[in-house]
């Protein structure tokens, strides 16, 4: 799979919007953008995936550069519950089972 | 409802003993995996069975071995545990042909070998 960057660690306030950014320079033109996150002392859950165009749901908004070499996953008011690591993951279309962590990007949320 | 389960939550043993970790999904999923989160925080991928068949197994010890009775359940079981054993592993399930195939991840199990 193709490899991505994200930074160690961000920190947020309460209530305020994050962004957390993305680069995968090498992605291929079949590769799904997927992020993860992992709540102290849990397992990952799903927070939101992309191809192209840019994505909303409950949880997140995925923005996805023209290029797609970067992405960047957008929490519009941080909550405390929000603090976890965020994975940013590659997965090719044809090739769904495997799922590559990095180091993901540890948001520290402030009250 | 808990959709993916392990047990157990917590596991401390000795060196050189086998064990074995349970999983359960009541996801009707046919796709289950499981994890290991060592000290450093890196979570890496073990083992995937796809309708209680092997479709990856990555560089892990024969020590190590994954057993799928049915589509529901894949439990792990470990020979001759070493220290560098000791990690959290999780487990987890998704659907084949999902466009999104998204993971369902329980909430794992800590292995702690003295």
């Amino acid at each position: 799979d193709a490899k991505t960057t994200q930074p160690n660690s961000m920190e947020s306030n309460e209530e305020e919007p994050v962004h957390l950014p993305c680069n995968h320079s090498t992605i291929s033109g079949t590769d799904y953008i997927h992020w993860y996150r992992q709540l102290p002392s849990q397992g990952p859950e799903y927070v939101i995936h992309g191809l192209t165009s840019n994505v909303n749901n409950r949880m997140a908004s995925l923005a996805i550069a023209e290029d797609r070499k970067s992405s960047t996953l957008i929490l519009h008011r941080a909550t405390l519950r929000d603090a976890a690591v965020y994975y940013c993951i590659l997965r090719d279309r044809g090739n769904n089972n495997d799922m590559r962590f990095g180091a993901g990007t540890r948001l520290t949320v402030k009250p | 409802d808990t959709a993916v389960s392990q047990t157990p939550k917590y596991l401390v043993t000795q060196m050189g003993n086998d064990k074995s970790i349970k999983c359960e999904q009541n996801l009707g999923h046919d796709t289950m995996y499981w994890y290991k989160q060592d000290s450093k925080k890196f979570l890496k991928i073990m083992f995937s069975y796809n309708n209680k068949e092997l479709i990856i197994n990555e560089t892990v010890p024969n020590r190590f071995s994954p057993k799928s009775p049915d589509k529901a359940h894949l439990n792990l079981h470990i020979n001759s545990l070493e220290l560098g054993d000791s990690a959290v592993y999780f487990c987890a399930s998704s659907q084949a042909g999902d466009e999104t195939d998204t993971q369902y991840f329980g909430p794992g199990t800590r292995l702690t070998v003295l």
